[in-house]
C-alpha cells in the first residue's frame, strides 16, 4: 500500500462549479499536509500548506485535513479554466523535510 | 517570492552519455535540496536529500553511482545522471529548503525534462 493515495482522474467540471479534491493516507505520523498545482511541464507550485488537523482558506481555496480519518481535501470554489491543471497532495512527517506526493488528480473546468 | 532556477529545462542526449542538471537557490541560502523524479502520470518521487557540504542521502532503489549528488554551495546543487539510458528518461524536479526559514515549505524548480535516446 502505497503512503499516500490521490485519484488520478480526469475530472472534468463547468467554469463556476465546486471542485473537491482529497488524498488519503496510511502513516499517522504525517503532521504537515500541502497542495501544489502543477501546469504541465512545470515544477510544483505551493497553493494551500496546513499543520495537523482543520480547516484552511485562501481566497476561492479550501484544506481540510482530518488526521483522524487520515483523509485531506481541497475545495476549489468558483471555478475557472486557468484553475485547469493537476493537482498535488504532499505531506510529511516534519516540516522542512522531504515531501511524500499523491499521484496527482487532473481538473479540467470548461468554459 | 524565493525562486529555485533549474538548468537545461529539456535535454535530448544519446544513450551512454552523462547529463548534469543544475539547481539553484536565485535569492535565499538552501542547506538542504531534494531531488525528485517524476514519470509520466506518476508522482515526484524522491531521490535523494543534498546537504551542503556533505554526502548526499540516497533514497532505497536509488543508485549513489548513477546518480552523483553535489552541493558544493549554499547555492546551488547539481544532479549527474551518468552513462545515461532510455529507461532513466523523466522529469527530473529539485526543491530547496530556506536556511533561514527551515520550517516553511520547500521552494520548488521548474524541472527538467530528461529524454535519452
Amino acid at each position: 500500500q502505497k503512503e499516500v493515495e490521490q485519484d488520478p482522474g480526469p475530472l472534468s467540471v463547468p467554469e463556476g462549479a465546486i471542485v473537491s479534491l482529497n488524498c488519503t493516507y496510511s502513516n499517522s505520523a504525517f503532521q504537515y499536509f500541502m497542495w501544489y498545482r502543477q501546469y504541465s511541464r512545470k515544477g510544483p507550485e505551493l497553493l494551500m500548506y496546513t499543520y495537523s488537523s482543520g480547516n484552511k482558506e485562501d481566497g476561492r481555496f479550501t484544506a481540510q485535513v482530518d488526521k483522524s480519518s487520515k483523509y485531506i481535501s481541497l475545495f476549489i470554489r468558483d471555478s475557472q479554466p486557468s484553475d485547469s491543471a493537476t493537482y498535488l497532495c504532499a505531506m510529511s512527517r516534519n516540516s522542512g523535510y522531504a515531501l511524500n506526493f499523491g499521484k496527482g488528480t487532473s481538473l479540467l473546468v470548461t468554459p | 517570492g524565493a525562486v529555485v532556477s533549474q538548468h537545461p529545462s529539456w535535454v535530448i542526449c544519446k544513450s551512454g552519455t552523462s547529463v548534469k542538471i543544475e539547481c539553484r537557490s536565485l535569492d535565499f541560502q538552501a542547506t538542504t535540496m531534494f531531488w525528485y523524479r517524476q514519470f509520466p502520470k506518476q508522482s515526484l518521487m524522491l531521490m535523494a536529500t543534498s546537504n551542503e557540504g556533505s554526502k548526499a542521502t540516497y533514497e532505497q532503489g536509488v543508485e549513489k553511482d548513477k546518480f552523483l549528488i553535489n552541493h558544493a554551495s549554499l547555492t546551488l546543487s547539481t544532479l549527474t545522471v551518468t552513462s545515461a539510458h532510455p529507461e532513466d528518461s523523466s522529469f527530473y524536479i529539485c526543491s530547496a529548503r530556506d536556511r533561514v526559514e527551515p520550517n516553511q515549505p520547500q521552494h520548488f524548480g521548474d524541472g527538467t525534462r530528461l529524454s535519452i535516446l
